[in-house]
């Protein structure tokens, strides 16, 4: 079974402060995604990564950025949240792109931004 | 079917029955189409998956029709429980190697 992790199921941090979520894969998927949900918006993109040390901006980008070093590890960074970045936060890896692009997601992380 | 503002569509649908979930897409170059369903306070789980060559594939108690003419997309419990009361989506490859595109999804109500 696919199994990703999520280094926090819920978090609290103060405007200004630099947050860091942490998301790992275990089956040495190429391409891995980052989402924020937000009630009656549905899952949007924030960035995705198709290889090590590479990165592509999804469609809300704006105050986030990722590192992709390790091919199983993807992070997003809030380099200074805000309190409109309080959301649910999902992490996903895929095998494939295009057809059969199946995505695995992890179970969350809930931030709060005071 | 798909949402609208702020507020998720809601079926509800009592024990037993069978309930149908729908889905509009809107680029004819689709190709690949998934189903999840996504528990309270958990991540979204992959349940069934078309290629735009089928119309039909069956799982287990499910099955997704796929209608190109009309690009409709829908999603058939058989026999619904309590379980599977949760909020499903719909996804979509547009083509190419962009990422899928998701649904703003349907939340399902099995009443016992």
């Amino acid at each position: 079974d696919v199994k990703v992790t999520q280094s926090s199921r819920y978090l609290v941090k103060r405007t200004g402060e630099k947050v860091f979520l942490e998301c790992v894969q275990d089956m040495d998927h190429e391409n891995m995604f980052w989402y924020r949900q937000d009630p009656g918006l549905g899952l949007r993109l924030i960035y995705f990564s198709y290889d090590v040390k590479m990165k592509e901006k999804g469609d809300i980008p704006e105050g986030y950025s990722v590192s992709r070093e390790k091919k199983e590890r993807f992070s997003l960074i809030l380099e200074s949240a805000s309190t409109n970045q309080t959301s649910m936060y999902l992490c996903a890896s895929s095998l494939f792109r295009g057809l059969q692009e199946t995505q695995y997601f992890g179970p969350g992380t809930r931030l709060l931004v005071l | 079917g798909e949402s609208v503002g702020l507020h998720l569509p809601t079926l509800s649908v009592q024990e037993g029955d069978n309930s149908i979930i729908n889905c509009a897409y809107s680029n004819s170059a689709s190709d690949y189409f998934i189903w999840y369903k996504q528990e309270s306070g958990k991540g979204p789980q992959f349940i069934i998956d078309i290629r735009s060559n089928m119309d039909k594939r069956q799982g287990q108690r499910v099955t997704v029709l796929l209608n190109k003419t009309v690009k409709h997309l829908s999603l058939q419990i058989a026999a619904t429980q309590p379980g599977d009361s949760a909020v499903y989506f719909c996804a979509e490859n547009r083509g190419g190697n962009t990422p899928l595109v998701f649904g703003k999804g349907t939340r399902l109500s099995v009443i016992a």
